[in-house]
């Protein structure tokens, strides 16, 4: 039973345009969300987080959004470059429980066309 | 480098083999990760270490994983009698102290078990 699902295993978009990658959850308890960004042969690397205490955090040209009511957070990025090309993979965690614990989706595939 | 390290980067073994995952995690960071990530799925969580002290084993998958950190530094996860449904990239990942810390991730293990 996957608790944190990316449905999109792939997006592709034009540089300069915006990517808005999509993330629901079902476990209620989760709290804290992290998206991380995968280049083929590497480690995920941190992108960027938010707090169910917000429903949006900006870092540059990465911004993400969370709708608790509908268990969705989606992350925007704006505009794409052609480095941003990645598998993102959005995580959460329970902060009142095994708050190390990061709960992956499957990652979407993002490529951004020159 | 200042990052994580793990080793082999690819290890392919014969089913019922045992074999060593090596991972050297950032100088300073107390909590140490490993995932797994088999195709086509999201990074599945495996065993925390805080120090030396592993309080959550639970996803560890059966009884043939098993997992040790020694000075606080180096972690080797050893997967006995592999089987082929073992067959996916391991990644370790550190943090300063566990909890809400933002995890770091090595390149992860390829492994293939024949």
């Amino acid at each position: 039973d996957q608790q944190v699902k990316q449905n999109s295993p792939s997006l592709s978009v034009q540089e300069g345009r915006i990517s808005i990658l999509n993330c629901d959850y079902t476990n209620s308890m989760f709290d804290y969300f992290l998206w991380y960004k995968k280049y083929p042969a590497e480690g995920p690397t941190f992108l960027i987080s938010i707090s169910s205490i917000k429903d949006k955090n900006e870092d540059g040209r990465f911004t993400v959004f969370l709708n608790k009511s509908a268990k969705h957070l989606s992350l925007h990025i704006v505009p794409s470059q052609p480095g941003d090309s990645a598998v993102y993979f959005c995580a959460a965690i329970s902060s009142g429980g095994s708050n190390y614990k990061l709960t992956f989706g499957k990652g979407t595939l993002l490529t951004v066309n020159p | 480098g200042a990052g994580v390290s793990q080793s082999p980067s690819n290890k392919v073994t014969e089913k019922g083999k045992d074999v060593e995952l090596r991972c050297d995690p950032i100088s300073g960071h107390t909590a140490l990760y490993w995932y797994r990530q088999r195709l086509g799925q999201g990074l599945e969580f495996l065993i925390y270490f805080q120090g030396n002290s592993a309080p959550d084993k639970s996803g560890l998958p059966s009884d043939r994983f098993s997992a040790e950190r020694t000075g606080e530094s180096v972690s080797t996860l050893t997967i006995q009698r592999t089987q082929q449904e073992d067959s996916a990239v391991y990644l370790c990942a550190s943090s300063l102290a566990g909890g809400l810390g933002e995890q770091y991730f090595g390149p992860g293990t390829r492994l293939t078990v024949t």
